[in-house]
């Protein structure tokens, strides 16, 4: 079946690191994106990772990609108040399939 | 610099009122998306099209109807409005990665 699977919530303070986490089911996965929502806002695309990939690097964040637990994570170094968002885990499907699968989103809070 | 764009950022209606929600991407891509995102149950896909005048049911298409008479103009129509047709619409386009428009918050009184 198709889900991804995130926590709703995660709270750290400012300065420290963030690790928010997303499970998939369908192995044949071939692209995982991870998205941000600011209030009141659309969503932005943040980062992606290929499925091919372990892991990928982009300033303060790092995705990484465990394809034999169908586990990833987004973590971001050095959390900003900024950085408080919804963020959401996606995967993409190859051939055909244009639908992306959602999860429900994880919350993050930073407290000054 | 790419674009979705919802031709109203809020929008307030009564029981009962058609109500067209306008969404237009400006990277000529193919796939275009209908959500609505309520709290705590993340995005559901409403509709999506895949070319001109081709539609598909999402997952909760009941209530709502599509237009896609241009490549670049995805409309979303609720015949009848309803007071649970209150949420965040979000509409976004795709070739490779999924680009957002801002949302349309509709309130049904």
């Amino acid at each position: 079946g198709e889900d991804v699977e995130q926590s709703l919530f995660l709270s750290v303070r400012e300065g420290d690191s963030s690790v928010i986490n997303c499970t998939y089911t369908d192995s044949s996965s071939t692209y995982l994106y991870w998205y941000k929502q600011e209030p009141g806002a659309g969503l932005q695309l943040l980062t992606y990772i290929f499925s091919n990939m372990d892991m990928k690097q982009d300033q303060r964040l790092t995705v990484l990609l465990n394809k034999k637990d169908k586990h990833l994570s987004l973590r971001i170094a050095d959390t900003q108040t900024g950085d408080s968002a919804i963020y959401f885990c996606a995967e993409s499907k190859g051939g055909n399939n244009r639908k992306l699968i959602w999860g429900l989103g994880t919350s993050l809070a930073v407290n000054p | 610099d790419v674009k979705v764009t919802q031709s109203s950022r809020y929008l307030v209606k009564r029981t009962g009122e058609k109500v067209f929600l306008e969404c237009v991407q400006d990277m000529d891509h193919e796939n275009m998306f209908w959500y609505r995102q309520d709290p705590g149950l993340g995005l559901r896909l409403i509709y999506f099209s895949y070319d001109v005048k081709m539609k598909e049911k999402g997952d909760i298409p009941e209530g709502y109807s599509v237009s896609r008479e241009k490549k670049e103009r995805f409309s979303l129509i609720l015949e009848s409005a309803s007071t649970n047709q209150t949420s965040m619409y979000l509409c976004a386009s795709r070739r490779g990665e999924q680009f957002f428009g801002p949302g349309t918050r509709l309130t049904v009184l």
